[in-house]
C-alpha cells in the first residue's frame, strides 16, 4: 500500500462540537478505508471510497475523497461521548492484496 | 458466526522463547493478514497470505513467520522473542484484498521480558 498521512495525531473536543481528520497521500490512491478503533477494542470497518470527489455519510459521519484521489477526510458532527476512540484510514495501494494503516488520530470527548 | 478469533489474547514471554499466535476465521476469506499495533505507530502489517498456502511479507517481517496450512487459520510464529516484540498483535481477514473490508480478531497482547 502507498504511504498517507494522517492528521492530526490528536484532537480533544468538548462534546457537541465537530471534528475533522484528514489522511493525506502524495500519490494518487486506488481507494481509502475509514475504520474506528474503541480504547481497548479492534478496528471496526466503517466505510470505503473510490471514486474522485466521492462523499458519503452515516448519520453524524461524513467521508470525503478528493477530487485529484490524494486525500480524504473524516467529518463528525456534534460529537459524542461513544465518538471516542481512534480513527485509521487505509489504502490498498497498486497491491490489489495489502491494506496499508496511517497512525490514526485519537480522539477524546469531553463530556 | 465467530468471524475472526486469536488465541490466546494475553501472553508473556522472557526473551528468547518462542510461541505461536493462531488466528482462525469462519468467513471463507482468501486473505488473512497480522498487524502489530504499538503507540503512535498506527497498524504495520508483518505478514500477509493471499489464500490457503501461500505467504508473503509485509512492512514489519523480521523476527516472524507464518503459516497458512488451511484456508481458515494464519499462524503467526517468533522463534526467539525480544522486548522490542512487546506490542499488540492483530489478525484481520478480507474477501477482496485491500479492496474491501477487513474484518479483525480481538487482538493478543504480548509483553516480552
Amino acid at each position: 500500500g502507498q504511504q498517507v498521512m494522517q492528521i492530526p495525531q490528536y484532537q480533544h473536543v468538548q462534546e457537541g462540537e465537530d471534528f475533522t481528520t484528514y489522511c493525506n497521500s502524495s500519490t494518487t490512491l486506488s481507494n481509502i478505508q475509514w475504520y474506528k478503533q474503541r480504547p481497548g477494542g479492534h478496528p471496526v470497518f466503517l466505510i470505503q471510497l473510490v471514486k474522485s470527489g466521492e462523499v458519503k455519510k452515516q448519520k453524524r459521519l461524513t467521508f470525503q475523497f478528493g477530487e485529484a484521489k490524494k486525500n480524504s477526510s473524516l467529518h463528525i458532527t456534534a460529537t459524542q461521548t461513544t465518538d471516542v476512540g481512534t480513527y485509521f484510514c487505509a489504502n490498498s495501494g497498486g497491491s490489489n492484496y495489502k491494506l496499508t494503516f496511517g497512525k490514526g488520530t485519537l480522539l477524546t470527548v469531553n463530556p | 458466526n465467530a468471524g475472526v478469533t486469536q488465541t490466546p489474547k494475553f501472553r508473556v514471554l522472557k526473551t528468547g522463547q518462542s510461541m505461536t499466535l493462531l488466528c482462525a476465521q469462519d468467513m471463507n476469506h482468501e486473505y488473512m493478514y497480522w498487524y502489530r499495533q504499538d503507540p503512535g505507530m498506527g497498524l504495520r502489517l508483518i505478514h500477509y497470505s493471499v489464500g490457503e498456502g501461500t505467504t508473503a511479507k509485509g512492512e514489519v517481517p523480521d523476527g516472524y513467520n507464518v503459516s497458512r496450512l488451511k484456508k481458515q487459520n494464519f499462524l503467526l510464529g517468533l522463534e526467539s522473542a525480544a522486548p522490542s516484540q512487546t506490542s499488540v498483535y492483530f489478525c484481520a481477514s478480507s474477501w477482496t484484498g485491500g479492496k474491501g473490508e477487513a474484518f479483525f480478531g480481538q487482538g493478543t497482547r504480548l509483553t516480552v521480558v
